[in-house]
C-alpha cells in the first residue's frame, strides 16, 4: 500500500460547525503533515508529527486542532472556521521526521467550502 | 528572507522540449524536490537534487547547481497530460520544505 488516503474528498461546513477530516497511510512512514492549499498558490504547512508528536504548529489559529491517534492516523478537527479558511486541505507523509532525503507522499485532498 | 522564483507560466508544444527553471535563497539547503500537480489534485514527487548535476528519469530529469541556487526541471517528448503546475521546493537548515507558487505549463497540440 503505497498511498495516503483521506476523507472526506469535499466538505461544506457552515462558521459554526465541527467537522474533522481524516487522513491515513499505511507504509509505516512516522511523520505526517497537514498542508493547507489555496487556488494557485503552493502547499502551507501547518502542522508536522513525528512518531505520533507534534512538532512543528505554523502559528495555525486554534480553530484548527490536529490530532495523531496513531502512528498510521492524522486527524484535524475544524471548528468555527471562517470563510477565508476555504481551500484545499493536504495531508502528507514520509518515511522519518523530516531531516534528510524524505519525499513527501500527498493524500488527494479534501475540498473545504466555509459558507 | 526565503525565496524561491519560478514562472509563473509556460507554453509548449506537444513532442517539444521544455525547461522549467527554479532559483532559490533559503537558511540553508538540504535537498530540492520537484513535484508535478494537476488541478484539483495532490502533488506527486518528480525528483530530489541534493548534490550538483543532472538526475534523469524517463522522459523527466532535474538539474542542480547548489553555487547559483538554480535549478531546472526538463521535459521531453512532450504530452498532453504533462499539462500541470510543476512546484519546485527546497529543504532548509531546519528540514522545512519552502515551497515556490508553481509554474503553470500548458501544452499545445
Amino acid at each position: 500500500d503505497t498511498e495516503v488516503t483521506q476523507t472526506p474528498k469535499h466538505l461544506v461546513m457552515g462558521m459554526t460547525n465541527k467537522k474533522s477530516l481524516k487522513c491515513e497511510q499505511h507504509m509505516g512512514h512516522r511523520a505526517m503533515y497537514w498542508y493547507k492549499q489555496k487556488a494557485k498558490k503552493p502547499p502551507e504547512l501547518m502542522f508536522v508529527y513525528s512518531y505520533e508528536k507534534l512538532s512543528i504548529n505554523e502559528s495555525v489559529p486554534s480553530r484548527f486542532s490536529p490530532e495523531c491517534p496513531n502512528s498510521s492516523l492524522l486527524n484535524l478537527h475544524l471548528h468555527a472556521l471562517q470563510p477565508e479558511d476555504s481551500a484545499l486541505y493536504l495531508c502528507a507523509s514520509s518515511q522519518d521526521p523530516p531531516g534528510g532525503y524524505n519525499e513527501q507522499f500527498f493524500g488527494p485532498g479534501t475540498r473545504l467550502t466555509v459558507l | 528572507g526565503q525565496n524561491i522564483d519560478q514562472p509563473t507560466e509556460m507554453t509548449a508544444t506537444e513532442g517539444a522540449i521544455v525547461q522549467i527553471n527554479c532559483t532559490y535563497q533559503t537558511s540553508g539547503f538540504n535537498g530540492l524536490f520537484w513535484y508535478q500537480q494537476h488541478a484539483g489534485e495532490a502533488p506527486t514527487f518528480l525528483s530530489y537534487n541534493v548534490l550538483d548535476g543532472l538526475e534523469e528519469k524517463g522522459r523527466f530529469s532535474s538539474f542542480l547547481s547548489r553555487s547559483k541556487g538554480y535549478s531546472y526541471l526538463l521535459l521531453k517528448e512532450l504530452q498532453m497530460k504533462d499539462s500541470a503546475s510543476y512546484l519546485c521546493a527546497v529543504k532548509d537548515s531546519n528540514y522545512q520544505l519552502i515551497w515556490g507558487a508553481g509554474t503553470k505549463l500548458i501544452i499545445k497540440p
